[in-house]
This record gives structure tokens, sequence and C-alpha cells, in this order.
């Protein structure tokens, strides 16, 4: 089937530490996002990447990191510089159709610092 | 840059019943396109329904319908006969010359027997 997978579902790491999560997407999309989910915020774009070996900040990228070395692949690193790591994570990709950038999501990742 | 507003934060709905869900946007472009996603308990979100700013003509998906009233920038939802499995956190979204989505904050519907 395809589709998006991030692993794992739960993440606990202590302060401090950098930690990496992983998104896989079988959907031959061009672009993925990452997006970071806190109560009562709604969904913030991490970073984004259109392309391989290329990606763009979004509004709250201090303190992540990504890296997009295959079309399938763009996992995103939370370094010890983010202050508030502790939230759920959602990955995407899209496809362009004529200008719509319809979204697919995967199943997100609960990452928990302490 | 573009806002997205979703000015109630809880809504509740007998079951069978019908409910909308109000969305307004603030943007200075044309051409845009506008989401309804849902992100049940399970925290996945699925795309519910789209609208493109250029047609007219309101979508419809099943029981799920818009009312989009571009002059007033307004995006709300219309869920009908609803059904337990509707019970969600509903996210409005909008999407103009660039790729990226913005997203409202999020409205939780109950839907009660």
């Amino acid at each position: 089937d395809g589709g998006i997978t991030q692993s794992p579902k739960y993440l606990f790491r202590k302060e401090g530490q950098n930690v990496t999560l992983s998104c896989e997407q079988n959907l031959n999309h061009d672009a993925m996002y990452w997006y970071r989910q806190d109560p009562g915020q709604g969904l913030r774009l991490i970073y984004y990447s259109q392309i391989v070996n290329d990606f763009q900040k979004g509004d709250i990228a201090e303190g992540y990191s990504v890296s997009r070395e295959k079309k399938e692949s763009f996992p995103l690193t939370v370094t010890s510089a983010q202050k508030n790591p502790t939230a759920f994570y959602l990955c995407a990709s899209s496809i362009a159709r004529v200008s719509i950038y319809e979204q697919y999501f995967g199943p997100g990742t609960r990452l928990t610092v302490t | 840059a573009q806002t997205v507003t979703q000015s109630q934060p809880e809504m509740s709905v007998q079951e069978a019943e019908t409910v909308t869900l109000s969305c307004t946007y603030d943007t200075s472009e044309s051409d845009y396109y506008l989401f309804w996603y849902k992100q049940p308990p399970s925290r996945q979100m699925i795309l519910v329904i789209r609208q493109e700013a250029y047609k007219q003509q309101n979508a419809t998906e099943n029981r799920f319908s818009v009312n989009f009233q571009k002059a007033a920038k307004s995006f709300s939802l219309k869920i009908s006969d609803s059904q337990l499995g509707d019970a969600a956190m509903y996210f409005c979204a909008y999407q103009g010359g660039s790729e990226k989505l913005v997203f409202g904050k999020g409205m939780k519907l109950t839907v009660n027997p």
C-alpha cells in the first residue's frame, strides 16, 4: 500500500540529546514537509523540501535540522537547541497538480523530552 | 502573511443532526485553495474536502459540504447526518501561491449519541 510512515509512534529522550524522527513515503511525491502540533496551536511548519538535496525553513525552524538525500525520505533532527521539543510531529508529502499541493500526512510521532 | 481563523474551539452535535464549522481567512491573493482536514483521536490527519477559489460552486463530498464566500473570506464546513465517527479535531487550511499550507488552530467536534 502507498503511504507515509513515521517511526516510532512514541519517542522519549533526555534533555540535551539530539533525536531524529524518520519519515518515509512511497507515493512518489516530490515535496515533503514537517509540522509540529501543540495543544491549541494547530500545525506549524518546521521545514519543507520540494526536491532532493534542497529544503527550506518553515515558520519555526530554530532548533531543528533536516536532510533530503532520497526522494522517499525526509528525516527531522530535533537538536538540543530546541527549547521546547516535547510535541507531536507530523510529516506530510504532496504532488503538484497544476498549482495545488494537496498534502497527505503520516501517523505522527509523539516526542517527549524530560 | 495569510492567516486562518477558527473562532469556535469546541462544538457538539447530536448524532444524525447537522453541524456547521466556521472558518475565516485573510489573504491578498486571488488564486488559492482551501481545505478542511479531520484529525480523529488516532491523530492521523485526513483530508475531508477542498475548494478551489476560482470555482464558484461549493465543493461537496458525500455528507460534507462547504459554504465558500470569497468576498467575505469565509469557508465553513457543513456535516450532515452526523455520525459518531465524525468526532474529531477539524482544521481549516489555506494554500496560496506557495506550496505551504497555513492552518487554523482547530476545532474539537463532539458527537453525542
